[in-house]
């Protein structure tokens, strides 16, 4: 099993619709959860970033973790073409000194016009 | 712009050379990590660096893979003896803490023919 499983995709929803995003995990120790978003042949950008469990929210988007289940979710609003990116779930445990950020594979998101 | 930087982009080579990478990251962070990523999947950790120190490596790296940060500014990947299963997007990213918050340059991406 890896360390952090995420559904690839793609998928694609018209624009204005709301986006759900997920991963799950496995490591335990994992304290610090991230999303970035990586436009074609781009670096990833980080988009948001969530400390243990609980919800953050900013602009259109809304972060999720739940550390209970070892789930993460990202959710987008009124989503527009401009999302249109893979967006890339990534996590962190700082425990055994390790400073490794660990990513899914990414779902690729198209919102169609 | 004061971003972290790579440079090629871009480089093709034969099966059998040797090709190095740079990096240089925003000015201030002290942490500097070099990832790989290959067409639909998410960046794989290969090496960090703390200052000038690198502490942690994964088992990617083998032995025809070199990473050097000297005087802990700009970086060096060196991949020796190429083979055709090196071509990637190497991707180097910084950061000012321990906890994730990696911001990364736009890759250097390897083609070994």
């Amino acid at each position: 099993q890896k360390e952090v499983e995420q559904d690839p995709g793609p998928l694609s929803v018209p624009e204005g619709a709301i986006v759900s995003l997920n991963c799950t995990y496995s490591n335990s120790a994992f304290q610090y959860f991230m999303w970035y978003r990586q436009y074609s042949r781009k670096g990833p950008e980080l988009l948001m970033y969530t400390y243990s469990s609980g919800n953050k929210e900013d602009g259109r988007f809304t972060a999720q973790v739940d550390k209970s289940s070892k789930y993460i979710s990202l959710f987008i609003r009124d989503s527009q073409p401009s999302d249109s990116a893979t967006y890339l779930c990534a996590m962190i445990g700082l425990q055994g000194g390790s400073e490794k950020l660990v990513f899914g594979k990414g779902t690729k998101l198209t919102v169609n016009p | 712009d004061t971003g972290v930087s790579q440079d090629p982009r871009h480089k093709i080579t034969k099966r059998g050379q040797n090709v190095t990478f740079r990096c240089d990251p925003i000015s201030e962070h002290n942490r500097l990590y070099w990832y790989r990523q290959t067409l639909g999947q998410g960046p794989e950790f290969l090496t960090y660096f703390q200052n000038e120190a690198q502490l942690e490596k994964s088992r990617l790296l083998s032995d025809r893979f070199s990473a050097e940060r000297p005087k802990g500014s700009f970086s060096t990947l060196e991949i020796q003896r190429t083979e055709q299963g090196d071509s990637a997007m190497y991707l180097c990213a910084s950061s000012g803490n321990e906890t994730g918050e990696l911001f990364f340059g736009e890759g250097s991406r390897l083609t070994v023919l």
